[in-house]
């Protein structure tokens, strides 16, 4: 069964920084692109950013572009977010999902989701 | 960057009724469009790729249809279970994005 565990979340002050860690199992997590959806309080969801299975490409939403890094770790089968000067806005549950291809791209599994709070 | 723009933000319907939600793209996307439900509390689910793909497991009410700029899903009798929000997503190529969404509600 494919699980996928968030954490890392928590309440940080504008321009503060976090890390969000995602433990996957139950499946090859280095055959996998991964990928980092997030969610406002109350609203829709935005793609945040990908990764390719060995880390060489990545792809980020202009809303995060020079300020998040998205990384992995096969050896530990984790999925990593480097979250630098946060803004209110960003105030969001971050989910770890799973891609795959199948004539096009979808976002196959989904965590729970680890809560991020930007406030003073 | 594509822009999706989803149809209604939000729909009253009653049980048994054929429900059409519509997404489009700032341009084209061929079909590289995807459909996801989300209930209140949960994670969202596939239901459709590739624009008309049914995901495994999903009931055959659900369809999605459309190639391009203009894509329509649509859940051909509404059940109890359907009640959630729906958000369309393309993947053609990064950054993707996501409808803003249609929340479906009891009427």
């Amino acid at each position: 069964e494919v699980q996928l565990l968030e954490s890392g979340g928590g309440l940080v002050q504008p321009g503060g920084s976090l890390r969000l860690s995602c433990a996957a199992s139950g499946f090859s997590f280095s055959n996998y692109w991964m990928s980092w959806v997030r969610q406002a309080p109350g609203k829709g969801l935005e793609w945040v950013a990908n990764i390719k299975q060995d880390g060489s490409d990545k792809f980020y939403a202009d809303s995060v572009g020079g300020r998040f890094t998205i990384s992995r770790d096969n050896a530990k089968n984790s999925l990593y977010l480097q979250m630098n000067g946060l803004r209110a806005e960003d105030t969001a549950l971050y989910y770890c999902a799973t891609l795959m291809y199948r004539s096009t791209w979808f976002i196959d599994y989904w965590g729970q989701g680890t809560l991020v709070t930007v406030s003073s | 960057d594509i822009q999706m723009t989803q149809s209604p933000s939000s729909l009253s319907a009653s049980v048994g009724d054929r429900v059409t939600i519509t997404c489009r793209a700032s341009q084209s996307i061929s079909n590289s469009l995807n459909w996801y439900q989300q209930k209140p509390g949960q994670v969202p689910k596939l239901l459709i790729y590739g624009a008309s793909s049914l995901q495994s497991g999903v009931p055959s009410r659900f369809s999605g249809s459309g190639s391009g700029t203009d894509f329509i899903f649509t859940i051909s009798s509404l059940q109890p279970e359907d009640f959630a929000s729906y958000y369309c997503q393309h993947s053609l190529r990064a950054p993707w994005a996501f409808g803003q969404g249609t929340k479906v509600e009891i009427k």
